[in-house]
């Protein structure tokens, strides 16, 4: 069975300086693997994915990841965060004919 | 303008009363979810389809009902067996299962009164 694990719950950046959303997941064959970010009482809106290929992904809004095979990670960084940032995000894991799994979101609050 | 759409937004339902929610999508997509979103317990699967005709049961399915008649439309049936129904109910849609990105509605919330 496949799984994702957010291990924090929140995370709290300062306006400007760099973040970090960590994500690692556990799957068996080759993982797809996605970001998505959810605003207050919204679905879910996609950031990036990985799939095959260069280990870092660029994505939406300035946002990239990148993908660790041995450590079987795939954490969300900007490299300048802004108030508008703050939302809920969720890391996300598939593989070949599955459905997705989601990890239990981080919180990101970006204080000016 | 291509998209998923949910409805309705709010949802309010009476104690023993079996409610609908709507998903429909206009992406010519197979593949279409219902995900529970509770606080601290991120997105549960409840049902999927892969195609017309065709679904399974998530991780979560025990007093919800679903059909697939049309490709374009899954409804889920909340019913009285669902003892706890006050979420947020999220409807997706991919191409098809594996390794494509889904697609999300604005979602349902619904609130037992």
């Amino acid at each position: 069975a496949q799984s994702v694990a957010q291990p924090e719950d929140q995370v709290n950046v300062a306006e400007g300086n760099p973040l970090t959303v960590k994500c690692t997941y556990s799957v068996s064959g080759n993982p797809y693997l996605f970001w998505y970010v959810q605003y207050p009482n919204r679905g879910l809106q996609f950031l990036l994915k990985y799939i095959t290929g260069d280990n870092l992904v660029k994505g939406s809004y300035g946002f990239e990841a990148e993908f660790n095979k041995s450590q079987t990670s795939f954490h969300l960084k900007k490299p300048s965060a802004l108030v508008s940032d703050s939302a809920l995000y969720f890391c996300a894991v598939g593989s070949s004919g599955d459905k997705l799994t989601f990890g239990t979101g981080t919180r990101l609050a970006v204080r000016p | 303008d291509g998209g998923i759409t949910q409805s309705p937004k709010y949802l309010f339902r009476k104690e023993g009363q079996n409610v609908t929610l709507s998903c429909e999508q206009n992406l010519n997509h197979d593949a279409m979810y219902w995900y529970r979103q509770d606080p601290g317990q991120g997105l549960r699967l409840i049902y999927y389809s892969q195609i017309v005709n065709d679904f399974q049961k998530g991780d979560i399915a025990e007093g919800y009902s679903v059909s697939r008649e049309k490709k374009e439309s899954f409804p889920l049936t909340v019913t009285s067996a669902q003892k706890n129904p006050t979420a947020f109910y999220l409807c997706a849609s991919s191409l098809r299962t594996g390794g494509l990105e889904a697609f999300f509605g604005q979602g349902t919330r619904l609130t037992v009164v």
